[in-house]
């Protein structure tokens, strides 16, 4: 069974930083790439971040504009683990990040419970 | 950038009824979309991918239609767990980006 576990939110201070992980079992962690979704309070979903699996582009990463220079994605495949490091904070970061597996092409077949992330003085 | 518009923004309907939702592409996202459903306090779960193709375990009721700009999911007959919200997704250009979603409540 597919399972991923995010840990790390919390309140944090406007310019401050914060680093999300993401626990996964149940498939073969480096072959798939992983991406992170956040959801801000009462609104919809919003793709932050990705990052390939092994193969060609393996440890590719990319980034929404409103992340880029911020925000770094990142995987440790010996734990089987997804980090999201986020600095410069701001008030509009708040929300629900969640961690998701790509199927293929780019859609999100499972997906963790989410972290709440508020960003506020 | 592609937009997607969903709507309606919330249809109210009672179990048992067929529920229709929509999904407009700015431009042409070919079969390139997905629909998926949210619970208050539970994270997203893909129904829908390429347009028409049910995801692992989504029963036969849901079903969805639809190439280029428009789209439909399908509810054919609501059960009491299928009030939520429902968002798609298109994967045909980047960034991978999801519409503002429909909810669908009890009437």
């Amino acid at each position: 069974e597919v399972q991923l576990l995010e840990s790390g939110g919390g309140l944090v201070q406007p310019g401050g930083s914060l680093r999300l992980s993401c626990a996964a079992s149940g498939f073969t962690f480096s072959s798939y790439a992983l991406s992170w979704v956040r959801q801000a309070p009462g609104k919809g979903l919003e793709w932050v971040s990705g990052i390939s699996g092994s193969g060609g582009d393996g440890g590719t990463t990319y980034y929404a504009d409103s992340v880029k220079g911020r925000f770094s994605i990142s995987r440790d495949n010996s734990k089987n683990t997804l980090y999201l490091h986020m600095n410069s904070l701001r008030a509009e970061d708040t929300a629900v990040y969640y961690c998701a597996k790509v199927a293929a092409g780019y859609y999100f077949d499972y997906w963790g419970q989410g972290t709440l992330v508020t960003v506020s003085s | 950038e592609i937009v997607l518009t969903q709507s309606p923004a919330t249809l109210s309907l009672s179990p048992g009824e067929r529920a229709t939702l929509s999904c407009r592409a700015s431009q042409s996202v070919s079969s390139y979309l997905a629909w998926y459903q949210q619970k208050p306090g539970q994270a997203p779960r893909l129904l829908i991918y390429d347009a028409s193709n049910r995801a692992t375990g989504i029963p036969a009721r849901f079903s969805g239609s639809g190439s280029g700009t428009d789209f439909t999911l399908t509810i054919s007959s609501l059960e009491p767990e299928d009030f939520a919200f429902y968002y798609c997704q298109q994967r045909s250009t980047w960034p991978p980006l999801f519409g503002p979603g429909t909810k669908v409540d009890i009437k």
